[in-house]
């Protein structure tokens, strides 16, 4: 069966601080990786995804996330968080079906 | 402008009420999802459906029921079965079976009194 595990459910950082969020899944067979970011009072964003090819990827607003196969991890890091980067992120995975984290909300101070 | 639309955002009914979720698309995307999100557990799949009258359940599919008589509809009933309906609703698409691009509907917010 698949699963998503993120590692925070609450972070909070201040402006410029570094951030990382933890993602890792289980599966047993090849994944598609994905972070959704989700504002407050509006829809669900594509942040980012991993197909194939160069596990480092970047995305949207300064984010990346980096594919550690060995690891069964899809981290997601920025180096300078904004105070509108406060948002809920999720971790999802597609194996067989999309499969969702279950959400970390950051709050970042101004 | 093409997306999802996903009716009424705000959805109020009495306890042991059958209530159905709106969600229509014309994205002319085969494929079409039901997410429940709660706080803490993130999205969580009801039922989907990757073609005209046709649908399988998801992880949480007990006291939900749904149908495709259309590409563009997808509607969602939560049943009087469903023991803690009180939650946001999401609706998603994808275009077909080799695209893991999701496209997410704005939600509804269910509470049930």
């Amino acid at each position: 069966a698949q699963s998503v595990s993120q590692h925070n459910h609450h972070v909070i950082l201040s402006e410029a601080a570094s951030l990382e969020l933890g993602c890792n899944y289980s599966y047993g067979g090849t994944v598609n990786l994905f972070w959704y970011v989700q504002y407050p009072g509006q829809h669900l964003q594509l942040l980012l995804k991993y197909f194939s090819g160069d596990p480092l990827v970047k995305g949207i607003k300064g984010f990346e996330a980096e594919f550690i196969k060995s690891k069964f991890s899809f981290n997601l890091r920025k180096p300078s968080v904004q105070w509108s980067d406060t948002a809920e992120y999720f971790c999802a995975v597609y194996g067989n079906k999309l499969v969702f984290g279950a959400g970390t909300i950051l709050r970042v101070k101004s | 402008d093409g997306g999802i639309t996903q009716s009424p955002k705000y959805l109020f009914r009495k306890e042991g009420q059958n209530v159905t979720l709106s969600c229509e698309q014309n994205l002319n995307h085969d494929a079409m999802y039901w997410y429940r999100q709660d706080p803490g557990q993130g999205l969580r799949l009801i039922y989907y459906s990757q073609i005209v009258n046709d649908f399988q359940k998801g992880d949480i599919a007990e006291g939900y029921s749904v149908s495709r008589e259309k590409k563009e509809s997808f509607p969602l009933t939560v049943t009087s079965a469903q023991k803690n309906p009180t939650a946001f609703y999401l609706c998603a698409t994808k275009q077909g079976l080799n695209d893991y691009g999701y496209t997410f509907g704005s939600g509804t917010r269910l509470t049930v009194v």
